[in-house]
C-alpha cells in the first residue's frame, strides 16, 4: 500500500529542546515536502526536497531544518523549538500528478 | 506566484441537499493540476477529486463534481446528496507538474446538518 508515514502523531515539548519528526514514503518519489497547518492560514510549505541531498526553503522555513540522505526519508528538525511553532505538521510525497500526505503530527511547544 | 483563494471560511448544508464550495486561483501557467482535499476531524488529508487543466471535461467522483472554468480561473466543488460524513474542512489546491509548487487555499469548514 502506497503511504507516507510520519512519527510521532502527537508531541508536547518544552521551549528549546531539540526534536525531530520523521517522515518516510514507500512510493520511490523524488519530491517530498513539509507543511504546517494553522487556523485560517491553510497549509504552508516549510521545506521541500527534489531528490537526495537536494533541499530548499519553502514559504516559512525559519526555525526548521531538514535533511534528505535517502530517497524514502525526509525528517523535519526543530533545533530550538519555540511556542510559535505549535502547529499541525504534514509531510507529503508527490508524483507528477498528485501529492500524498502523512497522517499529521500535532506539535505543542510550551 | 500562484495563489489559491477560498472565500467561504464556513458553510453548512442540510443532509441530502447539495452544496457548492468556491475556489479561485491565479497563475500564468497553462498546464497544471487542481485538487480538492477533505480533512475530517481525524486530520488526515484525503484526496476528493483532481482536475487536469488541459482537460475541458469536469472531473466527477461519485457525489463529488467540479465546475472548472479555466478562463475565469475558478474551480468549485459540488457535493450532491450531502451526508453527515462529509462534515470536514475542505482545501482547494494548485500544483504544477514539475517543481515544488503546490499551493493551498485557507480552507472551507463544511458542516452537514441532520
Amino acid at each position: 500500500e502506497a503511504q507516507v508515514t510520519q512519527n510521532p502523531r502527537y508531541l508536547i515539548t518544552v521551549t528549546g529542546k531539540k526534536l525531530t519528526v520523521t517522515c518516510s514514503q514507500n512510493m520511490n518519489h523524488e519530491y517530498m515536502s513539509w507543511y504546517r497547518q494553522d487556523p485560517g492560514l491553510g497549509l504552508r510549505q516549510i521545506y521541500y526536497s527534489m531528490n537526495v541531498e537536494v533541499t530548499d526553503k519553502g514559504d516559512v522555513p525559519e526555525g526548521y531544518k531538514v535533511s534528505r540522505k535517502e530517497k524514502r526519508n525526509f525528517p523535519l528538525i526543530l533545533e530550538s523549538p519555540s511556542p510559535n511553532q505549535t502547529s499541525l505538521y504534514f509531510c507529503a510525497s508527490r508524483s507528477d500528478t498528485e501529492s500524498f500526505f502523512g497522517q499529521g503530527t500535532r506539535l505543542t511547544v510550551v | 506566484a500562484q495563489t489559491v483563494t477560498q472565500s467561504q471560511p464556513e458553510m453548512s448544508v442540510q443532509e441530502a441537499e447539495t452544496v457548492t464550495l468556491s475556489c479561485t486561483y491565479d497563475t500564468s501557467e497553462s498546464n497544471y493540476y487542481l485538487f480538492w482535499y477533505k480533512q475530517p476531524p481525524s486530520r488526515q488529508m484525503i484526496l476528493v477529486i483532481r482536475q487536469e487543466a488541459y482537460k475541458q471535461q469536469n472531473a466527477t467522483e461519485n457525489r463529488f463534481s467540479v465546475n472548472f472554468q479555466k478562463a475565469a480561473k475558478s474551480f468549485s466543488l459540488k457535493i450532491s446528496d450531502s451526508q453527515l460524513g462529509d462534515t470536514a474542512m475542505y482545501f482547494c489546491a494548485f500544483m504544477k507538474p514539475v517543481g515544488n509548487q503546490f499551493y493551498f487555499g485557507t480552507g472551507t469548514s463544511l458542516t452537514v446538518i441532520p
